[in-house]
């Protein structure tokens, strides 16, 4: 099948570090995304990774892959509110369509 | 420079109804999606087109859905005798394909809403 997969929900303290989980499907995809969503707000491209890399950092963001288990993650470093969204992963299929996961809803309390 | 932009930014149809929503892609940007996302649920992918020709159409659900993006620039997304199931936002982006960009942006979307 064609399911990318996300835990619904993450709740985190102001000023910690949060993590979000992604397993896809596709061990041919060649470009793995982090979109941001926020209330009534279209999609914000994040970041990226090639799928040849393990580990990209962009400032607060940091994404690891592991390929063999299908497995990508995003690291928010010093969390804010303003960071409270909805984050989707996503696996670029070789017609460069999109699959996107369910999203995780990111909270932050102070 | 300006972004993807759709209009209506809302839609309200009856069950049974013809809609065409609307994509202005950013400028120069070859490449142009369509996705619908509904409550809850990730964006679905329906159509990609590359230029004026639909590349990859295996995402629309069934023949009241077509699309078509005559000048290679703006699209508008068609759907016949709606029903309340394809009630959803409806997302568009683009890309500028090659040279190895691949990040697709989106613009704010079509809220679709079928009574």
């Amino acid at each position: 099948g064609e399911d990318v997969e996300q835990s619904l929900f993450l709740s985190v303290r102001e000023g910690d570090s949060s993590v979000i989980n992604c397993t896809y499907t596709d061990s041919s995809s060649t470009y793995l995304y982090w979109y941001k969503q926020e209330p009534g707000a279209g999609l914000q491209l994040l970041t990226y990774i090639f799928s040849n890399m393990d580990m990209k950092q962009d400032q607060r963001l940091t994404v690891l892959l592991n390929k063999k288990d299908k497995h990508l993650s995003l690291r928010i470093a010093d969390t804010q509110t303003g960071d409270s969204a909805i984050y989707f992963c996503a696996e670029e299929k070789n017609t460069d369509k999109l699959i996107f996961g369910t999203g995780t809803r990111l909270q932050v309390f102070p | 420079g300006a972004g993807v932009s759709q209009t209506p930014s809302n839609k309200v149809t009856e069950k049974g109804k013809y809609v065409e929503l609307r994509c202005d892609p950013i400028s120069g940007h070859t490449a142009l999606y369509w996705y619908r996302q509904s409550l809850g649920q990730g964006p679905e992918f329906l159509i990609y087109f590359q230029g004026t020709g639909a590349a990859d159409d295996s995402g629309l659900p069934n023949d009241r859905f077509f699309a078509v993006r005559p000048e290679g620039s703006v699209s508008t997304l068609k759907i016949q005798r709606t029903e309340r199931g394809d009630s959803a936002v409806y997302l568009c982006a683009s890309s500028l394909m090659g040279q190895g960009n691949h990040e697709q942006y989106f613009g704010p979307g079509t809220r679709l809403t079928v009574t």
